[in-house]
Formats: structure tokens, sequence, C-alpha cells
């Protein structure tokens, strides 16, 4: 699986865009990236995937670069409870237990501020 | 509520004995999966099974062993052979394509 890169630590300010990068230049054309968020002391979320395309749901937009080797994650109006770690993973979408090795890395620390 | 349910919360094992920790879901997934979380780092997956009755070793398999009996039912026992066993412990699950979904862990201490 290819490896992803994104900053440690981020803020933003309750009611505004987060905007959280991640970097995944060794992406394979088949690899989707995901993310997840986990909140402290709780199992990781899942917020949203993709292949190339941006998609967007109830929690997040997602935008993936045209050459693929990097995306952002997008929380329109963050609140106090969107304060948590943020995992941007990459891996060949395969059908049951195959996809078991989700690689989490360090993630980046979304802290909201009020 | 569907979901994954991990018990308990907490656990504190003395030295040189096992522990189980349970995993239960009621999604009607087929594949489910442990993952073990040390403070301030990413998770490691332990097992997983894609299917009833079978299972196979993640990256740090050693010191751990599971059984998947039941479709909704995967738990994971830490032995004495696992040296360093304080840390977080998470299970999953997942359907077809689906994304893995998580319960809320299971803390485990050596006293």
């Amino acid at each position: 699986d290819a490896k992803t890169t994104q900053p440690p630590s981020m803020d933003c300010a309750e009611g505004r865009a987060a905007n959280l990068p991640c970097n995944h230049s060794t992406i394979s054309g088949n690899e989707y990236v995901y993310w997840y968020r986990q909140i402290h002391s709780q199992g990781p979320q899942y917020i949203i995937h993709g292949l190339k395309n941006n998609e967007t749901n109830e929690m997040a937009s997602l935008i993936i670069t045209e050459d693929r080797k990097s995306s952002t994650l997008i929380l329109p109006h963050a609140t106090l409870r969107d304060t948590a770690v943020y995992y941007c993973i990459v891996r060949v979408r395969n059908y049951g237990g195959s996809q078991g090795n989700l690689i989490f890395g360090k993630g980046t620390k979304l802290s909201v501020k009020p | 509520d569907g979901g994954i349910t991990q018990s308990p919360k907490y656990l504190f094992r003395k030295e040189g004995q096992n522990v189980t920790l349970s995993c239960e879901q009621n999604l009607n997934h087929d594949a489910m999966y442990w993952y073990r979380q040390d403070p301030g780092q990413g998770l490691r997956l332990i097992y997983y099974s894609q299917i009833v009755n079978d299972f196979q070793k993640g990256d740090i398999a050693e010191g751990y062993s599971v059984s998947r009996e039941k479709k909704e039912s995967f738990p994971l026992t830490v032995t004495s052979a696992q040296k360093n066993p304080t840390a977080f412990y998470l299970c999953a699950s997942s359907a077809g394509y689906q994304p893995q979904h998580f319960g809320d862990g299971t803390r485990l201490s050596i006293l």
C-alpha cells in the first residue's frame, strides 16, 4: 500500500472550514483514498473515500488532485466536536477481509477552537 | 441500532495470565478485524477473518489468538506470551467493498 504524509497538527476556528491535506505521491491507479477520524479514547470513525472524482457526503468533502498525488478533506463548518485525529489512508478496495491492512499512520490532530 | 460492541471497556491483566476481549457485531458483516493502538501511534493489524471458521494473521499476531465460530463474534485472547500487552484494542468489521467500521475499543493494562 502507498504511504501517506499528513501534517502532525492543525488548528481551525469554530464555524470555519477545516482543510486537511494529505500527500500520497506513490498512489497506484487502483488505490482509493480513505479518511477516518478518531476522537480521544474512541474507535476510528469512517468519514469518506474516493478514487479520482471529488466526493461529498453529510460529513465532509474530499478533493483529489487530477494527478491523484494529493487530496484534501474539507469539513465545511467545523465545530468543537470535530476536534480529533484525522487519518488519510490509501489502499486497494478489495472485497471482504483481504482489505484488512488499513495502515493507519499518525494522522493530523485537528483542534477546533472557539 | 446496528453496530460493533466491544467489552469490557477497561481490562486489567496480571503477569502470566491470559485474557479474552469480546467483539460482537449485529451488522451481518462477513469480515472482522482486530487492531492494536499504542499511545500516540496509528493502528496495527493483529488478526482478521473473512468468513466463519477462517482467520489470517496480521502484522503483529505473535502472542495473540482468535476464533471465529459465529459470524457475529470474533474474540481476541491476549496470551501470556505477549510481553507488552498494554494497549488500546480495536475491533472492526466490514461487508463486501464497504469501508471498515470500528467499535469503541478495550483498554488493557497490566497490574
